[in-house]
């Protein structure tokens, strides 16, 4: 089946530093990739969604500046949290839809730890 | 605007038990399609069943069912004879029928069993 592969599953960074998320499909082409963060205790909420070769569309309140998208492959997508703070803790998802078969396949995610 | 509502915060039942977990969603669209994922400790997120809007069908696998009612905007799941190994937190989530709409998701139930 679709995977997607999501790295590193979990990282500690010191605060003002940035942090690249990757998510990568294995065995099909994710047209489509969506980031969703998750808080402690809370639902998934959609970060923004990127489409190959786009620029990503961002939902609001979510600061375009801070929270860089890049899919620039049908297979990889990146998230790099730039200049992060403790308050952006927090597990990140990435999600990827398939250009040939209807469906979601979600990386893994990756605990993110500021300090 | 496409919404998910799951009023059950938190369920706590006994191994054997039987258990429904609740999902009510919004939506204007005739098309779209309804979720049920798992999410464990671990974070990552399992997919237990997608249905479109058109297939009103319940659904059983193994100690799984799922209700399906468009009348009710309803789209329950059933856990029967419960085990310890079920406590995770389950999401429903919905998505539209159209190419690059990403899933909304539910704030989840959180279900512990007991033995």
């Amino acid at each position: 089946g679709a995977v997607v592969s999501q790295h590193p599953s979990w990282v500690i960074c010191k605060s003002g530093t940035s942090v690249k998320i990757e998510c990568r499909s294995l065995d099909f082409q994710a047209t489509t990739m969506f980031w969703y963060r998750q808080f402690p205790k809370q639902s998934l909420m959609l970060m923004a969604t990127s489409n190959e070769g786009s620029k990503a569309t961002y939902e609001q309140g979510v600061e375009k500046d801070k929270f860089l998208i890049n899919h620039a492959s049908l297979t990889l997508s990146t998230l790099t949290v730039t200049s992060a703070h403790p308050e952006d803790s927090s597990f990140y998802i990435c999600s990827a839809r398939d250009r040939d078969r209807y469906g979601y396949t979600f990386g893994s995610g990756t605990r993110l730890t500021v300090v | 605007a496409q919404k998910v509502t799951q009023a059950q915060t938190e369920i706590s039942v006994v191994e054997k038990e039987d258990v429904t977990l609740d999902c009510v969603y919004e939506t204007r669209d005739t098309t779209y399609y309804l979720f049920w994922y798992k999410q464990p400790p671990s974070g990552e997120l399992v997919f237990l069943i997608r249905r479109n809007s058109f297939d009103e069908q319940n659904e059983i696998s193994g100690r799984y069912s799922w209700n399906f009612q468009k009348s009710t905007s309803s789209f329950n799941f059933t856990i029967t004879a419960s085990q310890v190994v079920d406590s995770a937190v389950y999401f429903c989530a919905l998505s539209e029928d159209q190419a690059g709409t990403a899933l909304i998701f539910g704030k989840g139930t959180t279900l512990s069993v007991s033995s």
